[in-house]
């Protein structure tokens, strides 16, 4: 069984800084892929950046990078230049891609993450 | 624009009476799949289907039924709603590669009194 745990619950975060939101994550998956998504006040979940368990460089993506540590499970976001519409709640989540079966995504609990101006 | 649509954005309705969300992509995926999302229990799936007339059920699919009978389309019914059924509620898909994201829709919140 696969397992995603965020242990910040909430984050603020002074306009224009970097903020990291940790993950972290179990499963006995040889092959994984590791996501992250943004769901703002509106309600929509917005992917945001990618990380497969064999690439061998960290995602990045604009503004998005994920720091990749796969000897300690751990994928976690970091968000540079924070911006205001930033402030939304963050989701850590994985899948199995060693077949094309159910690709059903597991979630973490998310991280509330609120930019101060 | 490549998307997700799900309507109706906000639904309420009483215990028992039939309802359908839709759900339609255009991005010619073959993998479609809905979740419903509570406080505190997260994002759970309900049901998914791998191509077209091809479903399976989710981690909690009571009370839910979908059709999968052309490829962009992915309806979720709700036979006989009851309150423990509202919810947020997304359809999502994807291209069925190693590396695909789920792509989800702006998401149905239903509130079943």
């Amino acid at each position: 069984a696969q397992k995603i745990t965020q242990t910040q619950p909430g984050m603020f975060v002074q306009e224009k800084e970097a903020v990291t939101l940790d993950c972290t994550y179990d499963t006995s998956d040889p092959s994984y892929g590791l996501f992250w998504y943004k769901q703002p006040s509106s309600g929509e979940m917005i992917f945001l950046i990618y990380q497969g368990s064999y690439d061998q460089q960290n995602a990045t993506e604009g503004r998005y990078s994920l720091n990749f540590q796969k000897a300690r499970k751990s994928a976690n976001l970091v968000i540079s230049a924070s911006q205001l519409g930033d402030s939304a709640m963050y989701f850590c989540a994985m899948r199995d891609i060693s077949n094309f079966g159910n690709e059903k995504l597991t979630f973490g609990t998310g991280t509330r993450l609120t930019i101060i101006p | 624009e490549a998307q997700v649509t799900q309507n109706p954005r906000y639904l309420i309705t009483v215990t028992g009476k039939k309802l359908t969300v839709t759900c339609s992509q255009n991005m010619n995926h073959e993998y479609m799949s809905w979740y419903r999302q509570d406080p505190g229990l997260g994002l759970r799936q309900i049901y998914y289907s791998m191509n077209v007339e091809v479903t399976d059920k989710g981690d909690v699919p009571e009370g839910y039924k979908v059709s999968r009978k052309e490829k962009r389309n992915f309806p979720l019914i709700l036979e006989s709603p009851s309150p423990n059924q509202t919810s947020l509620y997304f359809c999502a898909s994807s291209l069925r590669r190693a590396y695909s994201p789920l792509h989800f829709g702006n998401g149905t919140r239903l509130t079943v009194t």
